[in-house]
């Protein structure tokens, strides 16, 4: 079974914080994602990664930037935390390829806390 | 971009009914559709894709309809039960061929009742 990890399940930060949330797959996905999840909001993708070092603009990048260094590992940094980044973050991957349904495989998520 | 819409209002239904899930999106037309399933606190499971070209897909006691002239899924969990009380979203490639980037919909909540 594929599994992604997530580092923390519950993180709290105070305004102004650098945080860091990792994530970690260990099928050799090419893609992984993340995502914040708000109510009323659905999930929305925060930025991609199709390859190491490659990354994309998801639909709401502005205060997050992520880094990707090897290729079971996306991190996604807030270089400077503030509350309305209060929300819960999934990370998920998937295969690229041929014979692929493109199906996401998502970690259990970090409910963050900005005070 | 793709819009999708789910109810968002929760659908309560008796345990042993059949539960009927709608999905509605606008815009172009995805070559395929899938349906996640999330459980409170958890990320979403994948369940279910249908590819343009199909009309309907069964994996146990779910269906999943596919239509693209009135750019609707209809997801079906057959004799329901309290187990499968969770959050349903569907989910449509973000951009025509973007890859592997997907939209998703705000989901909606299923509550079966004993």
């Amino acid at each position: 079974d594929v599994k992604v990890t997530q580092s923390s399940r519950y993180l709290v930060k105070r305004t102004g914080e650098k945080v860091f949330l990792e994530c970690v797959q260990d099928m050799d996905h090419e893609n992984m994602f993340w995502y914040r999840q708000d109510p009323g909001l659905g999930l929305r993708l925060i930025y991609f990664s199709y390859d190491v070092k490659m990354k994309e603009k998801g639909d709401i990048p502005e205060g997050y930037s992520v880094s990707r260094e090897k290729k079971e590992r996306f991190s996604l940094i807030l270089e400077s935390a503030s509350t309305n980044q209060t929300s819960m973050y999934l990370c998920a991957s998937s295969r690229t390829g041929l014979g692929t349904r493109g199906e996401q495989y998502f970690g259990p998520g970090t409910r963050l806390t900005v005070t | 971009s793709q819009k999708i819409e789910q109810n968002s209002e929760a659908l309560n239904i008796q345990e042993g009914k059949t539960a009927t899930l709608t999905c509605n999106y606008t815009n172009y037309s995805p070559a395929y559709l899938q349906w996640y399933r999330q459980d409170p606190g958890r990320g979403p499971v994948f369940l279910l894709l249908i590819r343009e070209n199909e009309k309907e897909k069964r994996k146990e006691r779910l269906k999943v309809t596919f239509d693209t002239t009135l750019k609707q899924s209809l997801f079906h969990i057959t004799a329901s039960q309290p187990a499968d009380s969770a959050t349903y979203l569907c989910a449509l490639p973000a951009r025509n061929n973007a890859g592997n980037m997907l939209t998703f919909g705000g989901g909606t909540r299923l509550m079966v009742k004993p």
